[in-house]
């Protein structure tokens, strides 16, 4: 178990609807991303936050967004949501923003499903 | 740009017999991160091992062995005497630094199904 805890498991939302997902990071952690892992897909990053900002995006829309809190938990939020947003959604904690090596901490995900 | 190719998208074994999965990734950067990432049905992913590219030893952990070879640009991972709980899907994945943060760049993965 890595200590990184994501809530809800599971949530079914219809489209053009607004979801927020929470993750708390690993104890000590001051870096969290985010990413989306479409079914059948290897995961693909959307950001990450380091210290209350994000210092780093990947190829997603504005309509997701997200924050991250004193208490280095986070939240990730996606706007009208689409039919293409149904996906697996993980935070990972580490303990560095930028060392490349560093190691990542899971969650078990989000399983978001759009109707 | 970062990009990492798992050719193999399932396999089938039956326990006790060694399995190779193979990886082979591209960057322009000289220093890089390799990870080897195990995902159960749970959805977690599972962190197995970290190399960087300055580091071209083989390791083995148990049942588990790597063999990096930067001439091909390959990190591949064997299990010898594979279990059913080995059963999964495996993620190989590169480390990119954009100078202000750090991402994971995925392959899409090779399910391993390990049987009786």
């Amino acid at each position: 178990e890595t200590g990184v805890t994501q809530s809800p498991t599971h949530l079914i939302k219809t489209r053009g609807q607004q979801v927020t997902l929470r993750c708390s990071s690993q104890s000590g952690h001051n870096t969290v991303s985010w990413y989306q892992q479409a079914l059948g897909q290897g995961p693909q990053f959307i950001f990450q936050y380091y210290r209350e900002e994000e210092n780093g995006r990947g190829n997603f829309p504005p309509r997701f967004s997200g924050l991250q809190f004193p208490n280095y938990s986070s939240e990730l939020n996606v706007n009208a949501l689409e039919l293409d947003d149904s996906a697996l959604y993980l935070c990972a904690s580490s303990l560095e923003q930028a060392i490349g090596g560093t190691e990542a901490f899971f969650g078990q995900g989000t399983r978001l499903t759009v109707v | 740009a970062q990009k990492v190719t798992q050719a193999q998208t399932e396999i089938s074994v039956v326990e006790k017999e060694d399995v190779t999965l193979d990886c082979v990734y591209e960057t322009r950067d000289t220093t890089y991160y390799l990870f080897w990432y195990k995902q159960p049905p749970s959805g977690e992913l599972v962190f197995l091992i970290r190399r960087n590219s300055f580091d071209e030893q083989n390791e083995i952990s148990g049942r588990y062995s790597w063999n990096f070879q930067k001439s091909t640009s390959s990190f591949n991972f064997t299990i010898t005497a594979s279990q059913v709980v080995d059963s999964a899907v495996y993620f190989c994945a590169l480390s990119d630094y954009t100078g202000t943060a750090s991402k994971l760049t995925f392959g899409t993965g090779t399910r391993l199904q390990v049987t009786l």
